[in-house]
């Protein structure tokens, strides 16, 4: 696609539901990172994927947050039982190597109620 | 501890005068650097970016400043206008081998006053 594309662009969940953001990287994109943005701070990276490899997964803040990205273009991170500590604004981004630019998506914004 | 920060929340400046956002590095080890604006609502959008092997690169109207010795960065946007009014926030890559990530500063918001 022309850009970076995520979905839902707006989601509110009950606490204790799980949630699943998506995210379409540019095509032939390689670097795929997630990161999340709290209101009035700097994005907060969470996670990282090498075509499929999840080679950094060293910001996802506990074992609730996974993500994947099976083969090696869309991704998804999965928030299990959420809590209102969780919403936040969700961020994608991917670049055509792991040292080049990396674009941003839109982001999801994610309410826990 | 590793952080990327600005100097200043807030910087304010007329139009049509010159603007300079400033940004302090700790990963002297870091050797890429980007800078990304990000207007109300949008995901931060690329401006420019530097590798550590050069001091100075530029682009349209903007100017980035890299000084290894202090960890410093900078931004320089030329004849700001109205619509540079946004939230900067410069970003080090830090990669080995093949895993990268962005570590993104707080922040600082320009306002363009007409």
């Amino acid at each position: 696609g022309a850009g970076v594309s995520q979905s839902p662009r707006y989601k509110v969940t009950k606490r204790g539901q799980d949630v699943a953001l998506r995210c379409d990287p540019i095509s032939g994109h390689v670097s795929l990172y997630w990161y999340r943005q709290a209101l009035g701070q700097g994005p907060e990276f969470l996670t990282y994927f090498n075509y499929e490899a999840q080679q950094d997964k060293s910001g996802l803040p506990n074992d609730r947050f996974s993500a994947e990205r099976p083969e090696g273009s869309i991704s998804t991170l999965t928030i299990q039982r959420t809590e209102q500590r969780d919403s936040a604004m969700y961020r994608c981004a991917s670049s055509l190597e792991v040292d080049t630019e990396a674009f941003f998506g839109q982001g999801t914004r994610l309410t826990v109620v | 501890g590793e952080s990327v920060g600005l100097h200043l929340p807030t910087l304010s400046v007329q139009e049509g005068d010159n603007s300079i956002i400033n940004c302090a590095y700790s990963n002297s080890a870091s050797d890429y650097f980007i800078w990304y604006k990000q207007e109300s609502g949008k995901g931060p959008q690329f401006i420019i970016d530097i590798r550590s092997n050069m001091d100075k690169r530029q682009g349209q109207r903007v100017t980035v400043l890299l000084n290894k010795t202090v960890k410093h960065l900078s931004l320089q946007i030329a004849a700001t206008q109205p619509g540079d009014s946004a939230v900067y926030f410069c970003a080090e890559n830090r990669y080995t081998g093949n895993t990268g990530k962005l570590i993104f500063g707080q922040g600082t918001t320009l306002q363009v006053k007409p």
